[in-house]
């Protein structure tokens, strides 16, 4: 079966650091990607990663370990406007193309 | 450059109808995918068609149709609607190289009565 785990929601303040967790099981891997999500906006890609390690991207990395399951999103020095919710998704190999399976989302709340 | 686009923006229907929802992808983008995003969900996965046929396909019951036209463009129809098909119905497209990222359109909010 396919199913991918994150936290519901998270609160954090302006200029802290947050992680945010995502765990899949997947029939297949092609890639796992994070998109962040404004209310009532399409989701925008953040990163990609397809290999073990850390992505780096500015304020924003991203972590993967294929043998784990298990990524994460580092988000730092956060701004009120990284309040968002945060989609973990992985490309399953089984789907042809480009198909995505996405995890519920992670609602991040950055206060002041 | 235009990013994706979607028609119409919000839509309302009745139990029993027809709807059909349109999508241009990115420009020089040949693949296009529809996803389904339920209030307080992610997207689900509905369709991808990539030059014109279809290559994956979500667990979504055959009312569920879609088709895509020689300039890369797409429709989304769906039949008999339920009340459980009110969403906001997600289109994305990706070019065929790099890491095929898909590039989502702002959406069409269905919401059926």
């Amino acid at each position: 079966g396919q199913n991918i785990d994150q936290p519901t929601e998270m609160t954090a303040t302006e200029g802290a650091i947050v992680q945010i967790n995502c765990t899949y099981q997947t029939s297949g891997f092609n890639g796992l990607f994070w998109y962040q999500q404004h209310a009532g906006e399409a989701p925008t890609f953040l990163s990609y990663n397809v290999l073990d390690g850390l992505e780096e991207k500015g304020r924003f990395s991203s972590f993967l370990s294929r043998s784990k399951g298990y990524s994460y999103l580092l988000l730092k020095e956060l701004q009120m406007k990284d309040s968002a919710s945060y989609l973990c998704a992985v490309r399953d190999h089984d789907q042809a193309g480009t198909a995505l399976i996405f995890g519920k989302g992670t609602t991040l709340s950055v206060s002041s | 450059d235009a990013g994706v686009t979607q028609s119409p923006t919000h839509l309302i229907k009745t139990r029993g109808q027809q709807v059909t929802l349109r999508c241009s992808p990115i420009s020089g983008h040949k693949s296009v995918s529809w996803y389904q995003q339920v209030l307080g969900q992610g997207p689900q996965f509905i369709f991808q068609y990539y030059e014109k046929e279809e290559r994956g396909r979500g667990n979504f019951p055959d009312r569920f149709s879609a088709r895509q036209f020689p300039n890369y463009s797409s429709e989304l129809n769906v039949n008999a609607l339920l009340l459980g098909d009110s969403a906001l119905y997600l289109c994305a497209s990706s070019s065929t190289g790099g890491h095929y990222e898909q590039f989502f359109g702002p959406g069409t909010r269905l919401t059926v009565l």
